[in-house]
């Protein structure tokens, strides 16, 4: 079935410690998205991409990178820089802007 | 500044009531697009409806419906005869073209329905 795979769905890491969250998409979009989830704030956009071998900030991106060597692929590394790492992270593509973007189910990071 | 304001942030109602969900928008965009999402507990968001500035007819799908109006900048959802299922958090969002169409998510309005 075509969709967004995010693993794992969750992740503990220590404290200093880099991660890097997995999304996968087979849904052939040429746009992937990292999203930020913290209790009552909503989503907050991290990084984007367009296009393969390209990617722009989004609001929250200090302590995060990403890459884009291919159009299914697009990890999210957590850097030790990010403060306050512990959220829910959502992966989502789209065909192409505004057309609405699909989710994965998710990955749980706690920082231990 | 905020662009999407979901007032609500909490709504309970008994099963087969209807609930309504506000979403206020803010943009100064004459193209602009409109979203409401809805996650379910096991965290995926699941699109429900995209709406563009220049297409005002509200839209009815089954037990959903969308109440679209410029004038007050409002793109307001109606769930009628709520069931147990459609407790989740909903989500607007906005997409702007000077924003590079990227998605400014509002806060979310967790809605539980009782049985």
């Amino acid at each position: 079935d075509g969709g967004i795979t995010q693993s794992p769905k969750y992740l503990f890491r220590k404290e200093g410690q880099n991660v890097t969250l997995s999304c996968e998409q087979n849904l052939n979009h040429d746009a992937m998205y990292w999203y930020r989830q913290d209790p009552g704030q909503g989503l907050r956009l991290i990084y984007y991409s367009q296009i393969v071998n390209d990617f722009q900030k989004g609001d929250i991106a200090e302590g995060y990178s990403v890459s884009r060597e291919k159009k299914e692929s697009f990890p999210l590394t957590v850097t030790s820089a990010q403060k306050n790492p512990t959220a829910f992270y959502l992966c989502a593509s789209s065909i192409m802007q505004p057309r609405e973007a699909f989710f994965g189910q998710g990955t749980r990071l706690t920082v231990v | 500044a905020q662009k999407v304001t979901q007032a609500q942030t909490e709504i309970s109602v008994v099963e087969k009531e209807d609930v309504t969900l506000d979403c206020v928008y803010e943009t100064r965009d004459t193209t602009y697009y409109l979203f409401w999402y809805k996650q379910p507990p096991s965290g995926e968001l699941v699109f429900l409806i995209r709406r563009n500035s220049f297409d005002e007819q509200n839209e009815i799908s089954g037990r959903y419906s969308w109440n679209f109006q410029k004038s007050t900048s409002s793109f307001n959802f109606t769930i009628t005869a709520s069931q147990v299922v459609d407790s989740a958090v909903y989500f607007c969002a906005l997409s702007e073209s000077s924003n590079d169409y990227k998605l400014s998510f509002g806060a979310g309005t967790t809605v539980t329905v009782r049985a």
